[in-house]
């Protein structure tokens, strides 16, 4: 059965800075992975969906690596902004699944 | 504007009677699904639909029905509510595209806050 598990669990950081946030996975065989990022008392919104075939996908100051075969995936966020502070998910969906695996996410703080 | 809508937004209810929680879609998606969100757990997909008629369970479905009547309506159900089900709950949808093997992104609902007492 899938597990994903994120590193940190929660991170403060001041603004500027580089950001790296790991996902990692039991089950490689995955057909993709999205990143979404959870305001507080709001839904989740999709940052990136990365598709097994592909190693990166970039959108603005996000970036998002997959390393399927070692189940890993980092997201890295560009000089990180107060607006910036979320938790950030990320959900693998199982190959030949319509199954949905999240991990518990990594909550983000961004210091003025 | 596209977008997931879940009524009611919030909710206190107690044990054993019935409710349902409602989520509709704008965006014609044919996939459509509902999870449950715990402290420590993360989100948890409860059920989900590929089309309309056509539903099937996820990793915790017990306790709970749905139907798909229509494309843009999803409900959810609890028969008979228990207190380890008051949780978050979000509805998603998203495109179809190649089903099993399909790269649609899922859009999320704000959530509906369920307090079973």
């Amino acid at each position: 059965k899938q597990e994903v598990t994120q590193i940190p669990a929660a991170l403060s950081v001041p603004e500027g800075e580089n950001l790296v946030l790991n996902c990692s996975f039991t089950d490689s065989a995955i057909y993709n992975l999205q990143w979404f990022r959870q305001d507080p008392g709001k839904g989740l919104t999709s940052l990136l969906l990365i598709q097994s075939s592909q190693r990166e996908q970039t959108s603005g100051r996000l970036n998002a690596s997959l390393d399927k075969s070692s189940g890993r995936s980092t997201l890295y966020i560009a000089a990180s902004q107060p607006g910036d502070s979320a938790t950030y998910l990320c959900a693998p969906k199982g190959a030949g699944t319509y199954k949905y695996i999240f991990g518990t996410g990594t909550r983000l703080k961004v210091l003025a | 504007e596209a977008q997931v809508t879940q009524n009611p937004r919030y909710l206190i209810t107690v044990t054993g009677k019935k409710l349902t929680v409602t989520c509709s879609q704008n965006m014609n998606h044919e996939y459509m699904s509902w999870y449950r969100q715990d402290p420590g757990l993360g989100l948890r997909q409860i059920y989900y639909s590929m089309n309309v008629e056509v539903t099937d369970k996820g990793d915790v479905p017990e306790g709970y029905k749905v139907s798909r009547k229509e494309k843009r309506n999803f409900p959810l159900i609890l028969e008979s509510p228990s207190p380890n089900q008051t949780s978050l709950y979000f509805c998603a949808s998203s495109l179809y595209g190649t089903g099993l093997y399909s790269n649609q992104p899922q859009h999320f609902g704000d959530g509906t806050r369920l307090s079973i007492l």
